[in-house]
């Protein structure tokens, strides 16, 4: 059973447009998220993370919101711009232990069109 | 700086055969991890070290040992490689286990086809 969900497999955007990518999870005790950005060929890097104590986070054009009642998280960029074209992984993970590292989303393939 | 390093990038073997997936950090990181990424399943975690000397099994296990041989690496070794493990293979590493804001950082991946 998945416990984090990325439902859009891919999503187009014009470039200057904002890019709202979505994330839907399932484990209660998840408590902290991040997103993560992959290129072709590439390990996946860190983009922006938050805790579930708060319900926004920035970080120049990058904008994560976080519904704790919903169990839901977006990631926002504006605006869009051709270099964000790639994949993006919802991840989370729980400060209470089990199973350790991260549970990652199956990722949305983001392409910014010019 | 190299942060996560792992070798070798490209591998194909064959059915049966066996190899080792080498992994080093330079971050003085504490924990650090195997993954798999496949077509349209994210990536899932197949082995994780909380701290040197210590192992535990992730979510896709099967088919697969680990050595933490000390704080700065991990190797991954598959015995008897099989064709459903192709696939693209990730080391990661993070400053400590199981706390809030703990942030994982990956390596470049290695591409593994069993034929």
């Amino acid at each position: 059973d998945q416990q984090v969900k990325q439902n859009s497999p891919s999503l187009s955007v014009q470039e200057g447009r904002i890019s709202i990518l979505n994330c839907d999870y399932t484990n209660s005790m998840f408590d902290y998220f991040l997103w993560y950005k992959k290129y072709p060929a590439e390990g996946p890097t860190f983009l922006i993370s938050i805790s579930s104590i708060k319900d926004k986070n920035e970080d120049g054009r990058f904008t994560v919101f976080l519904n704790k009642s919903a169990k839901h998280l977006s990631l926002h960029i504006v605006p869009s711009q051709p270099g964000d074209s790639a994949v993006y992984f919802c991840a989370a993970s729980s400060s209470g232990g089990g199973a350790d590292g991260l549970t990652f989303g199956k990722g949305t393939h983001l392409i910014i069109q010019p | 700086n190299a942060g996560v390093t792992q070798t070798p990038k490209f591998q194909v073997l064959k059915t049966g055969q066996s190899m080792t997936l080498q992994c080093a950090q330079d971050m003085n990181h504490n924990s650090m991890y195997w993954y798999r990424q496949d077509p349209g399943m994210g990536l899932r975690l197949i082995y994780y070290s909380a701290s040197e000397g210590t192992t535990d099994k992730g979510e896709v296990p099967n088919g697969y040992n680990v050595s933490r041989l000390n704080k700065r690496e991990f190797s991954l070794r598959l015995e008897s490689a099989a064709p459903s493990q192709t696939s693209v293979y990730f080391c990661a590493s993070s400053p400590v286990r199981g706390v809030v804001g703990n942030t994982i950082y990956f390596g470049e991946g290695s591409w593994l086809t069993v034929v």
